[in-house]
């Protein structure tokens, strides 16, 4: 079992650029998460899929978009990338429903200049 | 809304001290309740929760309490070691799958 993995680990990006980052889940879970990890912020929610076909804004959804391609993979989007958009990303999963586990990626690190 | 509050860090420590990291949280609801660590150069991962009031999480050492009184869960280790720095995460859900993350706590055991 994999868990969680995205790809890449680490982007630089040119102000204005695209780019999809990529993630795939093996444990079957409903729900997928995109966080967003910023120093002294905490994770703060991007988008949400709480079952397949379905997706929600989270916490801090501007200039940003999501595909949930099938149950395993969720995608995120930075059509135009800005440098308030450099951080680290987190994708997560876990089974539907309050209080269950959440289960981490590595992380990508990316950084727009 | 919902919102935790977490201890500022960073809190360097030797190893075997005691530690405590306080969190307190807002919510609308009856909030799960989580902590989530990571370790240098990964994700998160589950360190122990409770879903109830009066429950107590435990694992690898650590504990914490749901004190719905004083809408806190503390996070308490009797004797770090080493192998324990890393971030600390406390975070909750109400009535759904999202998380809300406190900043973070870095804490630091020196050897």
């Amino acid at each position: 079992n994999a868990g969680v993995t995205q790809t890449p680990k680490f982007q630089v990006l040119k102000t204005g650029q695209s780019m999809t980052l990529q993630c795939a889940q093996d444990m079957n879970h409903n729900s997928m998460y995109w966080y967003r990890q910023d120093p002294g912020m905490g994770l703060r929610l991007i988008y949400y899929s709480a079952s397949e076909g379905t997706t929600d804004k989270g916490e801090v959804p501007n200039g940003y978009n999501v595909s949930r391609l099938n149950k395993r993979e969720f995608s995120l989007r930075l059509e135009s990338a800005a440098p308030s958009q450099t951080s680290v990303y987190f994708c997560a999963s876990s089974e539907a429903g309050p209080g269950n586990e959440q289960f981490f990626g590595p992380g990508t690190r990316l950084t727009v200049l | 809304g919902n919102s935790v509050t977490q201890m500022e860090g960073p809190v360097t420590l030797s190893e075997e001290a005691f530690l405590t990291i306080n969190c307190t949280y807002t919510a609308t609801g009856y909030p799960s309740l989580f902590w989530y660590v990571q370790y240098p150069g990964e994700g998160l991962q589950l360190l122990l929760k409770a879903t109830k009031a009066d429950d107590k999480g435990s694992n690898k050492g650590f504990e914490a309490t749901y004190r719905k009184e004083t809408t806190s869960f503390h996070l308490e280790k009797g004797s770090v070691q080493v192998s324990d720095s890393a971030v600390y995460f406390c975070a909750l859900s109400v009535n759904d799958y999202k998380l809300s993350f406190g900043a973070g706590t870095t804490v630091t055991v020196r050897a």
